[in-house]
């Protein structure tokens, strides 16, 4: 019943690396959010782009949506082993209150 | 100031026993979103208030789930009858105002139904 789906499913990279992560989406969105979940934690807000945004940046992070695509992706330059977590887009759909999160990316970074 | 708190974390409970769980919002945030996260997946949608009107409830999964925010503040989760297929950990998040905003997340409840 989840809306998002995030692809790769798992991704492990060495630290220094970037790592990219992808979100697919299936009706019209007012805004799309990236979240970050640690092992047993609760979920960290990342970023936000609105539906009318292409592209957004904070610090590491950098996330672009392509609403004709549907499609959003996450990317973190530089990794460290600090960033090994699951992590989430969610969507917040036109004219409703719901948010739909995906079922994540779980990216381990090696140090 | 403080974030988003739940208590019990932790709860263990019989089948057939009710349940509730808390949630204590940031202060001044108007919505209040329930998730449910099962093992290994992304939280699913149970329930959204903006203040004390429960405006959303169609990701309950059945009946015996309830939930209330009577001052627009705390909020309580309550499973009658616990499951076991109702184990999985349980996400509040509270933002300025729906879905517009980012959510801030509480720790989660752990519920293990023997």
């Amino acid at each position: 019943s989840q809306q998002g789906e995030e692809d790769p499913q798992a991704l492990s990279i060495q630290e220094g690396e970037n790592a990219t992560m992808n979100c697919s989406y299936k009706t019209s969105i007012n805004n799309l959010q990236w979240y970050r979940q640690n092992s047993g934690r609760g979920l960290v807000h990342l970023i936000l782009i609105r539906s009318n945004e292409r592209e957004k940046h904070s610090g590491r992070l950098r996330v672009t949506l392509d609403t004709s695509k549907k499609s959003s992706s996450l990317l973190i330059t530089a990794s460290r082993a600090a960033d090994t977590a699951s992590y989430f887009c969610a969507t917040a759909y036109t004219g409703g209150f719901k948010t739909i999160f995906g079922a994540g990316t779980r990216l381990f970074v090696k140090a | 100031g403080a974030g988003v708190s739940q208590s019990p974390r932790y709860k263990v409970a019989k089948r057939g026993q009710d349940v509730a769980l808390r949630c204590d919002p940031i202060s001044g945030h108007v919505s209040l979103f329930w998730y449910q996260q099962a093992l290994g997946q992304g939280p699913e949608f149970l329930t959204y208030f903006q203040n004390e009107a429960q405006l959303d409830k169609s990701g309950l999964p059945s009946d015996r789930f309830f939930a209330e925010r009577p001052e627009g503040s705390v909020s309580t989760l309550k499973i009658q009858r616990t499951q076991q297929e109702d184990s999985a950990v349980y996400l509040c998040a509270s933002s300025l105002r729906g879905s517009l905003y980012e959510q801030y997340f509480g720790p989660g409840t752990r519920l293990t139904v023997t």
